[in-house]
């Protein structure tokens, strides 16, 4: 099932440059969450956003989901090598099932 | 509040084995998932219930069984187990939204699972 897309893959920055994740779907996405995963470990929730063209920030991250709700971007400004991990977003797209994208692997380099 | 909790934390199975993978939540959460990931990969849906005694089919369920006995426990089932279904296995569970509204899933700390 491809659901949700997400770009990129992967990503390696240099401490301090800002980046960006993208969240595609082709369906309404009736919420949208982002999570972040270290590697070999559980989900932990960073934001949710349900409403079109909302967005919400938590310290330097920020996220948005577009008036039409088949899109939502995630924005680190300022970089840190504690953001390193795996971001994954995932979506009530129909019914009661839940559908995640594959995820993008941030590298940040001191 | 413990959250949500799984054990084990690790296993081997051989082909043919069967076992089954525990989770439990403390919160109430009305709904409650199973999903595998396999490395490199997203999670897949596997199974997932919205109460008691309700369960239904997720992307993934085949080589699977569950049961919803009660609110706090979601165990899954793998019978005959495969190579296959090597992947590190997550439960969530979540509060009931109402009048449309969502609530995100709290995730337990997981299940690698190898069979050889």
């Amino acid at each position: 099932s491809q659901e949700l897309e997400q770009s990129p893959q992967s990503l390696i920055v240099q401490e301090g440059k800002n980046l960006t994740i993208n969240c595609t779907s082709s369906k309404t996405l009736y919420g949208l969450y982002w999570y972040k995963q270290k590697y070999g470990e559980g989900l932990i929730f960073l934001m949710m956003l349900q409403k079109g063209g909302e967005e919400k920030s938590h310290e330097k991250i920020t996220a948005k989901l577009d008036e039409k709700k088949q899109q939502s971007s995630l924005h680190i400004t300022a970089s840190q090598p504690s953001h390193a991990g795996i971001y994954l977003c995932g979506a009530d797209v129909t019914g009661n099932q839940f559908y995640f994208g594959t995820g993008t692997s941030l590298t940040v380099i001191p | 509040n413990a959250g949500v909790t799984q054990t084990p934390k690790f296993r081997i199975l051989k082909i043919g084995q069967s076992m089954t993978l525990q989770c439990a939540q403390d919160m109430n959460h009305n709904y409650m998932y199973w999903y595998r990931q396999d490395p490199g990969m997203g999670l897949k849906l596997i199974y997932y219930s919205v109460g008691a005694g309700i369960t239904d089919k997720g992307e993934v369920p085949n080589g699977y069984n569950v049961s919803r006995s009660t609110t706090e426990d979601f165990p899954l089932r793998l019978e005959l187990a495969a190579p296959s279904q090597t992947s590190v296995y997550f439960c969530a569970s979540r509060k009931r939204g109402g009048g449309g509204s969502y609530n995100e899933q709290f995730f337990g700390p997981g299940t690698r699972l190898t069979v050889l």
